[in-house]
């Protein structure tokens, strides 16, 4: 199985600031035959459902702010956020979709300083 | 609108069994991988299932594997989640969740399920 190990566990951002997230898979999920990176971002708000941000490590989803933004490949990955809203408190989580089975990171807890 | 909405959870004692059940509409419902994703209270997300177009390819995360049956119904737009021998560390929000493929796009908004005596 892929394990997804991200970091840091929590950060503290000011309003404005940049937000960066990291993400590491135990093995490549960079596909030889389509050249494309089977990792997705999820954002989770307190008391609600998950909600996809990313895909393709850097395809944005419709609706999804630019201010939101992946990039990185094979094993290491990043989310960035590059002006820290109020309402981008929540837990992010990355997601492998190379192969069954599907794994998530731990999440990493964004909160307002 | 694209909506999700699962059904069936509740308080059950280990070793019990829990049907789950996910209506779908706003959408082509056999047009798209199905899956389960379950969150343990406080913690994070873990993968349970996932079911292709017609049902015929199923997958399941290890520690469910043989417990849990995922299955599907095209003609009415539903998805369910057949849980056997529960344990208590099952205990967790069940999301039913569309996939594009592998991908992840659509969540619904969970049912909870309990497993305690």
């Amino acid at each position: 199985d892929i394990v997804m190990t991200q970091s840091p566990d929590s950060l503290a951002v000011s309003l404005g600031e940049r937000a960066t997230l990291n993400c590491k898979s135990s093995q490549s999920v960079l596909s030889s035959s389509d050249n494309k990176n089977y990792l997705a971002w999820h954002q989770q708000k307190p008391g609600q459902p998950p909600k996809l941000l990313i895909y393709w490590a850097s395809t944005r989803e419709s609706g999804v702010p630019d201010r939101f933004s992946g990039s990185g490949s094979g094993t290491d990955f990043t989310l960035t956020i590059s002006s820290l809203q109020a309402e981008d408190a929540a837990v992010y989580y990355c997601q492998q979709y190379y192969g069954a089975p599907l794994t998530f990171g731990g999440g990493t807890k964004v909160e307002i300083k | 609108e694209v909506q999700l909405v699962e059904s069936g959870g509740g308080l059950v004692q280990p070793g019990g069994s829990l049907r789950l059940s996910c209506a779908a509409s706003g959408f082509t419902f056999s047009s798209y991988w199905m899956n389960w994703v379950r969150q343990a209270p406080g913690k994070g997300l873990e993968w349970v299932a996932i079911i292709n177009l017609d049902g015929s390819e199923k997958y399941y995360g290890d520690s469910v594997k043989g417990r849990f049956t995922i299955s599907r119904d095209n003609a009415k737009n539903s998805l369910d989640l057949q849980m056997n021998s529960l344990r208590a560390e099952d205990t967790a929000v069940y999301y039913c969740a569309r996939g594009s493929g592998f991908i992840i796009d659509i969540w619904g908004q969970g049912t909870e399920v309990t497993v305690s005596s």
